[in-house]
């Protein structure tokens, strides 16, 4: 079965400081990989997707994200971060392929606090 | 913004009660689904759909039903509410083969007292 682990249940950073929020995934072949952002009471947006192709995506608000196979990886990350940034993050991993109906699995999400 | 809503947004209601939670988009999307949020959990898949009467059982479906009788409403039903399942509930849809991004609804707050 298809998992997805987000190491860091809370990160705090400063403005202005970089980001790198890790998820990792568990798939027997290539997912489709996702971000999503949550702020407080609010539903999800999608900040960027992976499903094929170059493995650095870019997505809106100036995140991006890494697909490593190898390690199983897709790591969300910002050069600099804006007070705007804080909220919840959740990765998401769907199968490529087949009748999956586009069932997406969760992570257990990052709450992203930003210090003034 | 993709065009869902939720009804209602917030619901208190009574152990043993039955509770309906309505999804409503105006996208004409195919896919169709239902998470709860909790926690330490992300979001948890409870039922999906492929199309109009075309439901299936996600990873935590016991305890709940649902209902799709038309493209642009997918109902949720708690049979008999417990208090396990007060939560936040995300309504989502995808268009196409369902294998590209899903776009959630604002969520409905359900306690269970």
């Amino acid at each position: 079965a298809q998992s997805v682990t987000q190491p860091d249940i809370h990160i705090t950073v400063s403005e202005g400081a970089s980001l790198e929020l890790r998820c990792n995934y568990s798939y027997g072949a290539t997912p489709y990989l996702f971000w999503y952002v949550q702020s407080p009471g609010q539903g999800l947006q999608l900040l960027l997707k992976y499903f094929s192709g170059d493995t650095l995506v870019q997505g809106i608000k100036g995140f991006e994200a890494e697909f490593k196979r190898s390690q199983s990886s897709f790591n969300l990350r910002k050069p600099s971060v804006h007070w705007s940034d804080a909220a919840e993050y959740f990765c998401a991993v769907g199968p490529a392929g087949g009748t999956s109906y586009g069932k997406l699995t969760f992570g257990q999400g990052t709450i992203l606090t930003v210090h003034p | 913004d993709a065009g869902i809503t939720q009804s209602p947004r917030h619901k208190v209601t009574e152990t043993g009660t039955p509770v309906t939670l309505r999804c409503h988009q105006t996208e004409n999307h195919r896919y169709m689904y239902w998470y709860r949020q909790d926690p330490g959990h992300g979001l948890r898949l409870i039922h999906y759909s492929y199309g109009v009467k075309d439901t299936d059982k996600g990873e935590v479906s016991d305890g709940y039903s649902v209902s799709r009788s038309k493209t642009e409403d997918f109902l949720l039903t708690l049979e008999s509410a417990t208090s396990s399942q007060t939560s936040v509930y995300f309504c989502a849809i995808s268009e196409g083969t369902g294998l590209g991004e899903q776009f959630f609804g604002p969520g409905t707050r359900l306690t269970v007292l």
